[in-house]
């Protein structure tokens, strides 16, 4: 079964604490995306990675870390630095084809809360 | 600036058609218009997508104005399931996730 799975699906952590997102996908896509989406928004890019060992800053960066060290798998991980990190993470996949016509598969999301 | 201009919320009947229209006034002649869906708490799903002329899928269709500066989404028989928050992307402006249409259906 091909797919992006994100886990885990509910995180909780203290103010302070360093915390890392796993995204893995089987896809054989090259290109992989983290999301931020808060409550009655739309989803906003934190980075993006279209080849292995390389990646850009999407939006809203400031306070978040990747590394790309497989082309399967992408964790995020969400600093001290970032102000306000309650949120729902998203993780997505593409071909990473040139030109406009290339799809992004989701994966179910995590829900990080900071006690 | 917003790059796609979408109503804030639709509601449908079960059963009945929907058309969710989507204007795009900026886009280039080499965008490609993708559809992505988001049920409560998932990650968005691909819908449909299209250039210039209609497009069919299991899913939907995807109606495209002649001078490509709207669309329409048509679900032809909407279900509960159906009931989500939909967006509308230009190919250019594939990383932003605008707050799209939310889609109530009403049994």
């Amino acid at each position: 079964d091909g797919g992006i799975t994100q886990s885990p699906k509910y995180l909780f952590r203290k103010e302070g604490q360093n915390v890392t997102l796993s995204c893995e996908q089987n896809l054989n896509h090259d290109a992989m995306y983290w999301y931020r989406q808060d409550p009655g928004q739309g989803l906003r890019l934190i980075y993006y990675s279209q080849i292995v060992n390389d990646f850009q800053k999407g939006d809203i960066a400031e306070g978040y870390s990747v590394s790309r060290e497989k082309k399967e798998s992408f964790p995020l991980t969400v600093t001290s630095a970032q102000k306000n990190p309650t949120a729902f993470y998203l993780c997505a996949s593409s071909m990473g084809v040139e030109g406009s016509t290339d799809t992004q598969y989701f994966g179910p999301g995590t829900r990080l809360t900071v006690l | 600036d917003a790059k796609t201009t979408q109503p804030n919320s639709m509601e449908s009947n079960e059963e009945e058609p929907v058309h969710l229209p989507c204007n795009h006034s900026t886009i280039s002649g080499t965008d490609y218009i993708h559809w992505y869906r988001q049920l409560p708490s998932q990650g968005p799903e691909y819908v449909i997508h299209g250039l210039t002329s209609n497009v069919n899928n299991r899913m939907a269709s995807l109606a495209i104005a002649e001078d490509r500066k709207s669309s329409t989404l048509i679900l032809h028989r909407a279900t509960l399931r159906d009931a989500a928050v939909y967006y509308c992307i230009p190919g250019t402006y594939k990383y932003i996730f605008g707050t799209g249409t939310r889609l109530k259906v009403l049994a």
